[in-house]
């Protein structure tokens, strides 16, 4: 399978416990996005990386959150001190870089987060 | 703030009708529109519109995008069982990133 993959797809966590997800873009893809999905609404953007550099972050990603990508590969997200709003589906998109000035993403499983 | 809002919420249809999806949208440094369907899982990727006016088909979806109006359409011919799912148009912002702006989405059920 050489889709976008995220690791695990399900968390159950109990609040103020640290959480830390993983995905692993389509290896020919230079960009990298996490979003989070509540249920009935659409992905919001929480931030996005051009290989291993972070270039947008949202104002919805707080301090308790920091995602990496260091060797422009995967990228994991950390949730520090998680509270149940963050209960959501994170999801993770992988995008070419080229000479086309846009181009699609593409989405991983994604990571379903329940805080109790 | 960008803004972007899809419209029914949610459509009930019996195989065989063709449905029509809509998006308006408001969002800064527009560069192109993305669709996609989200069945119980990840979006997978339709369609892509840069330049007003140009239908893109594939089957028997088709879509296009008016950027003088600020909307596209997604439209569905006969359609059947498996299409039932939510629709996504996402903005992207012409920016390195191309960001996407989602809206809530239309959730199609298609009736046997």
């Amino acid at each position: 399978d050489t889709g976008v993959s995220q690791n695990p797809r399900h968390k159950i966590t109990k609040r103020g416990q640290n959480v830390t997800f993983r995905c692993d873009p389509i290896s020919e893809h230079n960009r990298l996005y996490w979003y989070r999905q509540t249920l009935g609404q659409g992905p919001e953007f929480l931030t996005y990386f051009q290989n291993e550099a972070q270039l947008e972050k949202s104002r919805l990603l707080s301090d308790r959150f920091s995602a990496e990508r260091p060797k422009g590969s995967f990228s994991t997200l950390e949730i520090q001190r998680t509270e149940q709003g963050d209960s959501a589906m994170y999801l993770c998109a992988s995008s070419p870089e080229g000479r086309r000035s846009s181009y699609e993403q593409y989405f991983g499983p994604g990571t379903r987060l329940t805080v109790t | 703030e960008d803004k972007v809002v899809q419209s029914p919420l949610s459509l009930v249809v019996h195989e065989g009708d063709t449905v029509t999806l809509n998006c308006s949208y408001e969002v800064t440094n527009f560069r192109s529109l993305l669709w996609y369907k989200q069945e119980k899982k990840a979006p997978t990727f339709l369609f892509m519109l840069t330049s007003s006016g140009i239908e893109k088909k594939s089957g028997r979806l088709s879509s296009i995008l008016d950027k003088k109006e600020l909307f596209s359409i997604l439209n569905i011919t006969a359609t059947q069982t498996g299409d039932s799912a939510v629709y996504l148009c996402a903005p992207a912002k012409n920016n390195a990133g191309n960001m996407l702006t989602f809206g809530g989405g239309t959730r199609l059920m298609v009736k046997p």
